[in-house]
């Protein structure tokens, strides 16, 4: 079955250092998105791609950067981390501008100690 | 900024229906309503999608007001797993570009009886 992956699910990290956050989904999904989620705040989106090289900035940018080389990744990268990084980070993927369905990865939980 | 409103929480019984309502009075005419529910330590999950007509699928029913200004997703036979948080999303379909993004509120969150 066709899914959605993200790795690691836990990840402790230190302040300063860079991080990189995996995502792969084998639906040949054009749309995808990394979010993130902290208590109070619900989901906000970080960073987003249409398609293989496009990247655009979300509501919560600052800090991230992502780069689509091919269809299946977005990996996020928190070029360095802080404190306030400290997160649940949901990837997730839809087939297109017009598609309804959106698919979530399971989540990771980064620590930034 | 959201543009639907959800109450923060609701309670119900296990094997009862759930009406769980949303309130979007300034929604444009090419908005979808989009409906996804957030099980704990889990992404959240599409649930359901509709414009102007009731829709229903295996999941629940969407209930759309006739003025569009305001929805209702409604859980025919709650049960334990259906506990989760429930997010109301309106949805430019029509567009391409940043206003088809799902943008999420707070949600309600749906407790669940035995």
């Amino acid at each position: 079955d066709a899914e959605i992956t993200q790795s690691p699910r836990h990840k402790i990290t230190e302040t300063g250092r860079q991080v990189t956050l995996a995502c792969h989904q084998t639906w040949n999904h054009n749309n995808m998105f990394w979010y993130r989620q902290d208590l109070g705040h619900g989901l906000r989106l970080i960073h987003y791609s249409y398609g293989v090289h496009d990247t655009n900035k979300g509501e919560v940018s600052d800090g991230y950067s992502v780069s689509r080389s091919n269809t299946e990744d977005l990996p996020l990268t928190l070029e360095s981390a802080a404190s306030s990084q400290t997160s649940v980070y949901f990837c997730a993927s839809r087939a297109g501008h017009l598609s309804a369905e959106a698919f979530f990865g399971q989540g990771t939980r980064l620590t930034v100690v | 900024d959201a543009k639907t409103t959800q109450p923060n929480s609701m309670e119900s019984n296990e094997e009862e229906p759930v009406h769980l309502p949303c309130n979007h009075s300034t929604i444009s005419g090419t908005d979808y309503i989009h409906w996804y529910r957030q099980l704990p330590s889990q992404g959240p999950e599409y649930v359901i999608h509709g414009l102007t007509s009731n829709v229903n699928n295996r999941m629940a029913s969407l209930a759309i007001a006739e003025d569009r200004k305001s929805s209702t997703l409604i859980l025919h036979r709650a049960t334990l797993r259906d506990a989760a948080v429930y997010y109301c999303i309106l949805r430019d379909s029509h567009y391409g570009g940043s206003q088809g993004n799902l943008i999420f509120g707070k949600g309600t969150k749906l407790s669940v009886k035995p």
